[in-house]
């Protein structure tokens, strides 16, 4: 059973544009991680975010843990067709595993 | 190897057969983690071993299941009697502490006719 929902599920925009994307969970978690996955690839860190309140930026990425700890965004600005991909939240609570969310699908057309 | 590798990277299966799914980690990690993942869906959690021991297996969806991890080094998952649902991408992670970063294998594509 999923414990992070992440919304929207299917995102198809032009290149040039902005997007959020955003996760959210009934659960606090000691951590929240973004991942992007291409196809026939498994996900691939782009992010840690472990206070709450914490903005972090990688290039055209910006990313924010809330408050609470128990939801997250992930904000694209100026989306290349190389920004396609499936987008994922993950959390890290009492054990080590990875509790995923439940995926967003970027479509950046030329 | 740089990073995870797994195979086979396709494997097609009819129903009621084995397969056994190979994961090598990167050298010197210890912790290794196995996620079944449904197509666009986020990957679940199956399993997790520290060295050779199997410390959470919750995540297993049945006892046609299993996963090992002998030497503390390459692991396998077996599934048994395969069944349609089974059909998925299992991809196997490794870290080089059980809360470093997990690094991700290209998965196996799992088909079961």
């Amino acid at each position: 059973t999923q414990l992070l929902e992440q919304s929207p599920q299917f995102l198809s925009i032009q290149e040039g544009e902005n997007l959020t994307v955003y996760c959210n969970s009934s659960s606090v978690f000691s951590s929240l991680q973004w991942y992007r996955q291409e196809p026939g690839e498994g996900p691939v860190l782009l992010v840690t975010v472990v206070t709450g309140g914490e903005v972090k930026k990688l290039k055209r990425l910006t990313f924010q843990f809330g408050d609470a700890r128990k939801d997250s965004s992930l904000h694209i600005t100026a989306a290349q067709p190389g920004d396609t991909g499936l987008y994922l939240c993950a959390g890290k609570g009492a054990t080590n595993k990875l509790i995923f969310g439940t995926g967003t699908l970027l479509a950046v057309q030329p | 190897g740089a990073g995870v590798s797994q195979s086979p990277r396709y494997k097609v299966a009819k129903r009621g057969q084995d397969v056994a799914l190979r994961c090598d980690p990167i050298s010197g990690h210890v912790s290794l983690f196995w996620y079944q993942q449904a197509l666009g869906q986020g990957p679940e959690f199956l399993t997790y071993f520290q060295n050779e021991a199997q410390l959470d297996k919750s995540g297993l969806p049945s006892d046609r299941f299993f996963a090992e991890r002998p030497e503390g080094s390459v692991s396998t998952l077996k599934i048994q009697r395969t069944q349609q649902e089974d059909s998925a991408v299992y991809l196997c992670a490794s870290s080089f502490g059980p809360r470093e970063t997990q690094y991700f294998g290209p998965g196996t594509r799992l088909l079961v006719l």
